[in-house]
């Protein structure tokens, strides 16, 4: 079973502060996705990294897949309270057929 | 298209009743998956459809729970006499196929939250 890590669990800061949050696994991925989840709703995909150490930047969110594709990371500058929810990574295994996700990684902005 | 619909958007219960949930995928996705998840937690596997074959199941699937997907479209998961540990938000998501599909990300409905009393 590939199981998928993330830290923090929670985290509260205020608005303009940076931020990262990791996904750690033992198991290698053959991709990487992270979504980020409002309450009430379905996550939405913010990004999907492939290659080992791949960076991929949407806005002010830097996502980073470790070499060995075993871990990514989600880097937020300047926060704003917009950016509010809950920040799942899921990882596909070789076979492709379903993503396993982490327990997420709550995030609430303060204005 | 609209996305993913799911139906209802909340369920309350009584113990020991069936429920039946149903899901719209996006009609040019020929993926459907189930996921639940739990308040706090992250989205737990259940089983997934490519067109109308269902090709995998997880272990967390008790056998009071099936999923169907008749003609390849829109899918129904039941769950039989329901227990309070069911009560969960239950997603379904869909995708494309192709070379390892899971690249194109999964695109998600709002989910049906169940409470079972």
């Amino acid at each position: 079973t590939q199981l998928l890590e993330q830290s923090p669990q929670f985290l509260s800061i205020q608005e303009g502060e940076n931020l990262t949050v990791y996904c750690n696994s033992s198991s290698v991925f053959s991709s990487l996705q992270w979504y980020r989840q409002e309450p009430g709703e379905g996550p939405v995909l913010l990004v999907t990294v492939v290659t080992g150490g791949e960076v991929k930047k949407l806005k002010r969110l830097t996502f980073q897949f470790g070499d060995a594709r075993k871990d990514s990371s989600l880097h937020i500058t300047a926060a704003q309270p917009g950016d509010t929810g809950l920040y799942l990574c899921a990882g596909a295994g070789n076979a492709g057929n379903m993503l396993t996700f982490g327990g997420g990684t709550r995030l609430m902005v303060k204005p | 298209d609209t996305g993913v619909s799911q139906n209802p958007r909340h369920k309350i219960t009584k113990r020991g009743q069936n429920v039946t949930f149903r899901c719209d995928p996006i009609s040019e996705h020929n993926r459907l998956y189930w996921y639940r998840q739990t308040l706090g937690q992250g989205p737990e596997f259940l089983t997934y459809f490519q067109n109308e074959a269902q090709l995998e199941k997880s272990r967390l699937l008790s056998d009071r729970f099936s999923a169907e997907r008749p003609k390849g479209s829109f899918s129904t998961l039941e769950i039989q006499r329901t227990e309070q540990g069911d009560s969960a938000m239950y997603l379904c998501a869909s995708s494309p196929t192709g070379h390892r599909n899971t690249n194109y990300g999964y695109t998600f409905g709002s989910g049906t939250r169940l409470t079972v009393v």
